[in-house]
Parts: structure tokens; sequence; C-alpha cells
């Protein structure tokens, strides 16, 4: 079956550093992968995306690979600031045919960024 | 850009209580997701709707129900509420093209007392 498996948090880092969160799927074919953002209080907002091998989702500094070979779409950001401190989600939307596309989530990373 | 709304933002009921959710996707979006999260939790799919049928069904209780409408509305009819129902809901919209994105709304935070 589908399934998403993020490093576990909680991430505490300081302002500037660099930062990696972790994350593997397994799915037939080739599903789409995501990486969603909560912030304290609020909800889940698509942070950036990948549809297919070898592509790279970016937005707001954070990037992500989509690695078919190691299964994997890690989330990345070169200097990270107190402004990022959030839960992060990978999630996958698998190939399928009609319209069911529920996202399968991992269990969420929490990054706390100190000043 | 229009954003998915939910109402109300929060909500606060008895045990045994019903409680309804609504919500409003993006225009021009044609499927509808739910999902309901614990604290500390993932997000668990709910139900879904396309063109106003249901495309498909997760963990749902029995006790809820959901339909969406002509105008793409959908609501969330939760009935014999129980402490366990105490979350966040999140309904989510996609697009009639690049389904698999999900745009999702701010949640509405039920609590049951």
């Amino acid at each position: 079956g589908n399934s998403v498996t993020q490093m576990e948090g909680p991430v505490t880092l300081s302002e500037e550093a660099f930062l990696t969160i972790n994350c593997t799927y397994t799915a037939t074919g080739y599903p789409s992968l995501f990486w969603y953002v909560q912030y304290p209080g609020e909800g889940l907002q698509l942070l950036l995306k990948a549809t297919k091998a070898d592509d790279k989702g970016s937005n707001k500094g954070f990037e992500a690979t989509y690695r078919k070979e190691t299964t994997s779409f890690h989330l990345e950001k070169g200097s990270v600031q107190v402004s990022d401190s959030a839960v992060y989600f990978c999630a996958l939307s698998p190939l399928a045919a009609g319209n069911n596309r529920k996202l399968i989530w991992g269990l969420g990373t929490s990054l706390a960024v100190n000043p | 850009a229009a954003g998915v709304i939910q109402s109300p933002r929060h909500l606060i009921k008895e045990k045994r209580e019903t409680a309804t959710l609504k919500c409003y996707p993006i225009p021009r979006h044609d499927t509808v997701y739910w999902y309901q999260q614990g604290p500390g939790q993932d997000p668990q799919f709910l139900i879904s709707f396309y063109e106003k049928m249901q495309s498909d069904k997760g963990s749902i209780p029995d006790r809820f129900s959901a339909q969406q409408f002509s105008d793409y509305h959908s609501e969330l009819n939760m009935s014999s509420l129980e402490l366990g129902d105490s979350a966040l809901y999140f309904c989510a919209s996609s697009p009639r093209t690049g389904k698999d994105t999900q745009y999702f709304g701010p949640g509405t935070r039920l609590t049951v007392l």
C-alpha cells in the first residue's frame, strides 16, 4: 500500500542553520509528492510539490527533489528563520484513475528555530 | 486569490449534540475533501466528493454524514457527538485540472465538552 515516513521531531535549530527533514515513501508508479506546513494555531498550507521524478519543488527558500531511485522527497532550507517554526508534513497523492486523490500523510515533523 | 472558506472557525458542543461544519471550495474547484486532525496528529481522511457525488470514503464514523451541494459547497454533519470527536476539521478542494493538489481551508476547531 501507499505510505509516507518522515523523520521524527522535534527538530530544534538556531537561526540561519541548515535544515533537512527526511521523507521517504512507498507507492506504486509515480505519485505526486507534497510538503505542507502548519504554523501554530493555523491551517495546512501547501509549501511545495513535485509531480514526477527529478522534479524540484521550491518555495520561500525551501526545496525538495523527487528522487524515484531512493523513493525520497527530503525538505531542505539553507538558512532557517524563527518564522519557519512550524510543523511540516510530507504527503503523497497516489497515481489513481478518476477522482480519488486522498492524500497519504506522514506524521509531521515539528521544527523550532531559536534566535 | 480566493481560498477555501470554512465555517464556523470554532465550535463548542456538549456530548450527544449535533454539529454542522461548512466548506466553500475555491471557485471552479469541483472536488472537496474532509479531514480530521487530532492534537499532535497527522490529518485523517474522512470523505470526498466530486461533482456532488461521494468519490471516496475513509475513516468517517457512521454518526457523521456529508454532502456536496449544487454550488459545490459541502457540509459535514456530525451527530451524537463524543468527547473523542474534539479535533480540527479541515476541508480541502482541488481543481478540475491538477487534481492531485489539494488546497486547505483554515479548519474548524470542534470542542466537545
